[in-house]
């Protein structure tokens, strides 16, 4: 089956730095990763739309300046959370599709942030 | 927009027995694909089942089942022979054909009494 590798699982960063979270498609390309994050007991929200060689779109409400998507390759997307504060605290989780099927999408192990 | 809604929170089954959990949604489309999703403990999402809006067959996984009814928007999960490792949240989700967005439902916890 399609495997997304996502990492670091868990990162613990101070106030005021910044965090990449790595996710990768191994053993398919993905023309589209999407980013989510996922509060404790409540469902995924999804912050943007990856898409390979373009620019990110994001969910509104979602600082585009805060939170960088970069998607260069079909295998890897990262998101850069900026000038991280404690109230980034969260579990994100990244997603990809295969080239030309649009119907299941494959998750990452997703990535616990910790701000302090 | 589409929305999907979870109006379970919170359910618990026992051992063996067999429990379904509901879900509706709303789409103006008439082709769409929709999911059930597994999150255990560890929050890695595992897709249970997948059914497409063309096909009226209801979708099948082994224990796994839906009860897809197109004309009332509805998409519930049935879960048979219910195992402990079935306790888990579980996510109904909607795939927009025309974003490829997957809109979620707020989710259902699924306790599985010994």
């Amino acid at each position: 089956g399609a495997v997304v590798s996502q990492h670091p699982s868990r990162v613990i960063c101070k106030s005021g730095t910044s965090v990449k979270i790595e996710c990768r498609s191994l053993d398919f390309q993905a023309t589209t990763m999407f980013w989510y994050r996922q509060f404790p007991k409540q469902s995924l929200m999804l912050m943007a739309t990856s898409n390979e060689g373009s620019k990110a779109t994001y969910e509104q409400g979602v600082e585009k300046d805060k939170f960088l998507i970069n998607h260069a390759s079909l295998t890897l997307s990262t998101l850069t959370v900026t000038s991280a504060h404690p109230e980034d605290s969260s579990f994100y989780i990244c997603s990809a599709r295969r080239w030309r099927a649009n119907t299941e999408a494959f998750f990452g192990q997703g990535t616990r942030l910790t701000v302090v | 927009a589409q929305t999907v809604t979870q109006s379970q929170p919170e359910m618990s089954v026992q051992e063996a027995e067999t429990v379904t959990l509901s879900c509706t949604y709303d789409t103006s489309e008439s082709d769409y694909y929709l999911f059930w999703y597994k999150q255990p403990p560890s929050r890695q999402m595992i897709l249970v089942i997948r059914q497409e809006a063309y096909k009226q067959q209801n979708a099948t996984e082994n224990r796994f089942s839906v009860n897809f009814q197109k004309a009332a928007k509805s998409f519930s999960l049935k879960i048979s022979d219910s195992q402990l490792g079935d306790a888990a949240m579980y996510f109904c989700a909607y795939l927009d054909g025309a974003t490829n967005k997957l809109i979620f439902g707020t989710g259902t916890l699924l306790a599985v009494q010994p």
